[in-house]
């Protein structure tokens, strides 16, 4: 039983460019929950897909955006990259029938802009 | 708004003695709480959870958590640390906005357990 799955595993991007990441949640879960995750910090909320919509939004620009596929995968896009955006940015899945289960993370993307 | 706070950046402790880590929590409504944990490049891998009934719970490697109401606290705790348990620790909150569920973490606190 695969757990999430995100790629790639490194990226190296130039200040202005635009990135696609990508994810795979556990097999079952239909909710994605994206999160950025700085150096020395807690991860942050960035948004929540659901049945194809985003359904939960943190304080992120809109350069933040994201997508989900019928098969519940999703990608999330920055564009217009700045060198704050480097972070680690995670990828958690859930079952959204239940709260009381807790989120599965995939391993991350190690975005760095420079 | 639903926050956690972890007021400890790091904790040290001997191998073999007992360990605390500390969480305090705001949310609207009945709180569910986590504890997660994290090794270097890894993502985060789930502990343990409070969502109702006995005050302790038990989790993963041995790991406890003890949640108070009055005190908005849920604190980790494990009676006897292992220098594997070396590693980053997130509390967590799960609430609700808009009929959706959010889950807000800590900052973290890096345990080191001391040989």
């Amino acid at each position: 039983d695969a757990g999430v799955t995100q790629s790639p595993t490194h990226l190296i991007k130039t200040r202005g460019q635009q990135v696609t990441l990508r994810c795979s949640p556990k097999s079952g879960h239909d909710t994605v929950s994206w999160y950025q995750q700085a150096l020395g910090q807690g991860p942050q909320f960035i948004f929540q897909y659901y049945e194809e919509e985003e359904r939960q939004r943190g304080n992120f620009p809109d350069r933040f955006s994201g997508h989900q596929f019928p098969n519940y995968s999703s990608e999330l896009n920055v564009n217009a990259l700045l060198l704050g955006d480097s972070a680690l940015y995670l990828c958690a899945s859930s079952p959204g029938s239940t709260t009381s289960s807790p989120l599965h993370f995939g391993n991350g993307t190690r975005l760095t802009v420079t | 708004a639903q926050s956690v706070a972890q007021p400890e950046d790091q904790v040290n402790v001997a191998e073999g003695n007992p360990l605390t880590v500390k969480c305090t929590y705001s949310v609207s409504g009945n709180p569910y709480l986590f504890w997660y944990v994290q090794y270097p490049n890894r993502g985060l891998q789930f502990l343990l959870k409070y969502i109702t009934g006995d005050n302790l719970v038990k989790g993963s490697y041995g790991f406890e958590a003890e949640f108070n109401k009055s005190q908005t606290s849920f604190h980790l705790k494990k009676p006897s640390a292992l220098v594997s348990d070396s590693a980053l620790y997130f509390c967590a909150v799960r609430g609700f906005s808009g009929g959706y569920q959010k889950v807000t973490f800590g900052i973290g606190t890096k345990l080191q357990v001391i040989p």
